[in-house]
């Protein structure tokens, strides 16, 4: 079974269009993650979640807007799509905040037109 | 507020020679220190992790990265390289509390024949 799950793996739209990608973990953990890889493979956190509650919230546009149902999803839903948004997406969870290994997911490779 | 240096941005190796990649950090207090892999076209695994205790950590597949406090460095080492593992390599650094895990650039290894 897959620990960290997203969808949908592949994302290509145009511009100014709203997009949402979704994340499931099934380990049963508190803190879940959202980051950002650039085409340059650099990997920076834009929000962190701990029992559906906002605990991290990096300098991101609020277009960027996430969202916890419960503690097992973290969906990230984007307005506005720009050029500047294409990027790997990575969801990632953790036992506890911050410091405990985070298992991540396999990446939303979104491209945007 | 917290940064990490992965000195070498692309590293070329053949088959069985060894391999050290660099990470140094900046934050003076109780860090907890990750090295991350990501495959080509893959998601981001952990290789190993320093919280506390012996400084020399051993990680999966013949990786392991010594903890150097005076130095603030973590440096990831592996006495004989396979072409398995061309790939991406990740150094992160975190804090005690809600203090996100932050990344280096990432070193790119390739493991020739």
């Amino acid at each position: 079974d897959t620990a960290v799950s997203q969808t949908p793996k592949y994302l290509v739209t145009q511009m100014g269009n709203d997009k949402s990608i979704k994340c499931e973990q099934n380990l049963g953990h508190d803190t879940m993650y959202w980051y950002k890889q650039d085409s340059k493979k650099f990997l920076k956190i834009m929000f962190s979640y701990n029992n559906k509650e906002l605990i991290i919230n990096e300098t991101v546009p609020n277009r960027f807007s996430p969202k916890s149902p419960d503690k097992a999803h973290l969906n990230l839903h984007i307005n506005s799509l720009e050029l500047g948004d294409s990027a790997v997406y990575f969801c990632a969870s953790s036992q506890l905040r911050g410091h405990e290994t985070q298992y991540f997911g396999p990446g939303t490779r979104l491209l945007v037109l | 507020a917290q940064s990490v240096s992965q000195h070498n941005h692309h590293v070329i190796l053949s088959e069985a020679a060894s391999l050290e990649l660099g990470c140094n950090y900046s934050y003076g207090g109780t860090v907890n220190l990750f090295w991350y892999v990501q495959y080509p076209g893959q998601h981001l695994q952990l290789l190993l992790k320093y919280f506390s205790g012996d400084p020399l950590v051993k990680g999966i597949k013949g990786f392991e990265a010594e903890f150097i406090k005076s130095k603030f460095s973590f440096n990831l080492r592996k006495p004989s390289v396979q072409w398995s593992d061309t790939a991406e390599y990740f150094c992160a650094v975190t804090s005690s509390g809600n203090t996100p895990l932050v990344f280096g650039k990432g070193t790119r290894l390739s493991v020739i024949a």
